[in-house]
């Protein structure tokens, strides 16, 4: 059974400290890691998808890599709009239809305070 | 442009009544996807649909949960016998093909609550 955990469970930071993210997964062969971004109240957002260990994606002040066992966001001198609960889901390559399943981890939730 | 929609964005019933959700997803969309959210957790999927059939609906808990997407289009979540273990956010999400890692893009969900 695919599984994802996700730690910490909640994070503060000053505004300009730098941290990371974690997201380790099991699944049978991996199609693609994805990571979301949650505000309170509102669905998620997609950040990124990586495919292969040992790429990296780019957006602002965020950064995700992908290794054979976990995938790492690096948020980089963060402002208090960063705050938001970032999700991490993996699409499973079983030989099956399920091409569409996304197994979720239960998140974690970032708190920027200025 | 427009993205996923979904109504109503709050739905409060009581025990044993039957409930419709529903979900627009991004014009052009093949594919279709539900996930439950409960409080704390990750999304949980629940069926897919690749145009009008069900591609995959191995995450329905239990045959109260059914959904349609009669014209490959609209798609509505229908609970029947609603139970409080119910209570969740409802997600809707679209996606252009529905392939091999196609992003998927969600809806603001409809918070359902059995009372």
């Amino acid at each position: 059974e695919d599984q994802v955990t996700q730690s910490p469970e909640a994070l503060r930071l000053q505004e300009g400290e730098s941290s990371s993210l974690n997201c380790s997964y099991t699944v049978s062969g991996l199609r693609g890691l994805f990571w979301y971004r949650q505000d309170p109240g509102k669905g998620p957002e997609f950040l990124f998808t990586l495919y292969s260990a040992g790429e990296e994606k780019e957006k602002e002040r965020l950064k995700a890599t992908l290794t054979k066992k976990e995938s790492f966001l690096h948020i980089t001198a963060p402002k208090p709009e960063d705050s938001a609960t970032y999700l991490c889901a993996v699409q499973a390559n079983d030989g099956g239809t399920s091409y569409g399943k996304l197994t979720f981890g239960q998140g974690t939730i970032l708190t920027v305070h200025p | 442009g427009a993205g996923v929609s979904q109504t109503p964005s709050n739905k409060v019933t009581e025990k044993g009544k039957y409930v419709e959700l529903r979900c627009d997803p991004i014009s052009g969309h093949t594919a279709l996807y539900w996930y439950r959210q409960s409080l704390g957790q990750g999304p949980e999927f629940l069926i897919y649909f690749q145009g009008t059939g069900a591609a995959d609906d191995s995450g329905l808990p239990n045959d109260r949960f059914f959904a349609v997407r009669p014209e490959g289009s609209v798609s509505t979540l229908k609970i029947q016998r609603t139970e409080r273990g119910d209570s969740a956010v409802y997600l809707c999400a679209s996606s252009l093909y529905g392939g091999s890692t196609d992003t998927q893009y969600f809806g603001p969900g409809t918070r359902l609550t059995v009372l």
